[in-house]
């Protein structure tokens, strides 16, 4: 039972558009979420993170959108470059303390 | 900034051998971390430790074991490798300041064959 999902395994996006990237979940009891950006070869990177009381949160080029309602959140990139082709995870926080990752999208910027 | 350092990067081992993953973190961090990352599978949490001696095992600790004797570090064993075991192990240490959640080493690509 797959409790954060990434429905797209794979994004493609021309340089200096908008990346918008989705992640679901099912588990009501997160009260955190969090998204890491991976280059093969590498472990994640954290890029950015929102608390289950807020619905959005920006860092530079970076925003989280979180719908509880919906069990849905996002994360946009404004605007797009050639370094932020890499494989993202979506990643939720709650009751044991592991963090429960999506299966992660494999974001593509086309110059 | 947090380090986290796993001390190899790429290893390759035969089926049957007795394998260790070495991890230190540098900030004395009360919780350590055990993933496995595979395409298609994203990041699955193997075990997790609170505090030196004590561990917790993840969603999927099945062929594998952890020692956390010292704060610092915290191992990864594979008590007999099996080629299904093949893949990128990440290790995690738990950073909560400014929201920033777990810092990850490098990995270690692991090959078993």
């Amino acid at each position: 039972d797959q409790q954060v999902k990434q429905n797209s395994p794979s994004l493609s996006v021309q340089e200096g558009r908008i990346s918008i990237l989705n992640c679901d979940y099912t588990n009501s009891m997160f009260d955190y979420f969090l998204w890491y950006k991976k280059y093969p070869a590498e472990g994640p990177t954290f890029l950015i993170s929102i608390s289950s009381i807020k619905d959005k949160n920006e860092d530079g080029r970076f925003t989280v959108f979180l719908n509880k309602s919906a069990k849905h959140l996002s994360l946009h990139i404004v605007p797009s470059q050639p370094g932020d082709s890499a494989v993202y995870f979506c990643a939720a926080r709650g009751g044991a303390d592991g963090l429960t990752f999506g299966k992660g999208t494999h974001l593509i910027i086309q110059p | 900034d947090v380090k986290v350092t796993q001390s190899s990067r790429y290893l390759v081992k035969r089926t049957g051998e007795k394998v260790f993953l070495e991890c230190v973190q540098d900030m004395d961090h009360e919780n350590m971390f055990w993933y496995r990352q595979d395409p298609g599978l994203g990041l699955r949490l193997i075990y997790f430790s609170y505090d030196v001696k004590m561990k917790e095992k993840g969603d999927i600790p099945e062929g594998y074991s952890v020692s956390r004797e010292k704060k610092e570090r915290f191992s990864l064993i594979l008590e007999s490798a099996s080629t299904n075991q093949t893949s990128m192990y990440l290790c995690a240490s738990k950073d909560i300041s400014r929201g920033r959640g777990y810092t990850f080493g490098s990995g270690t690509r692991l090959t078993v064959v």
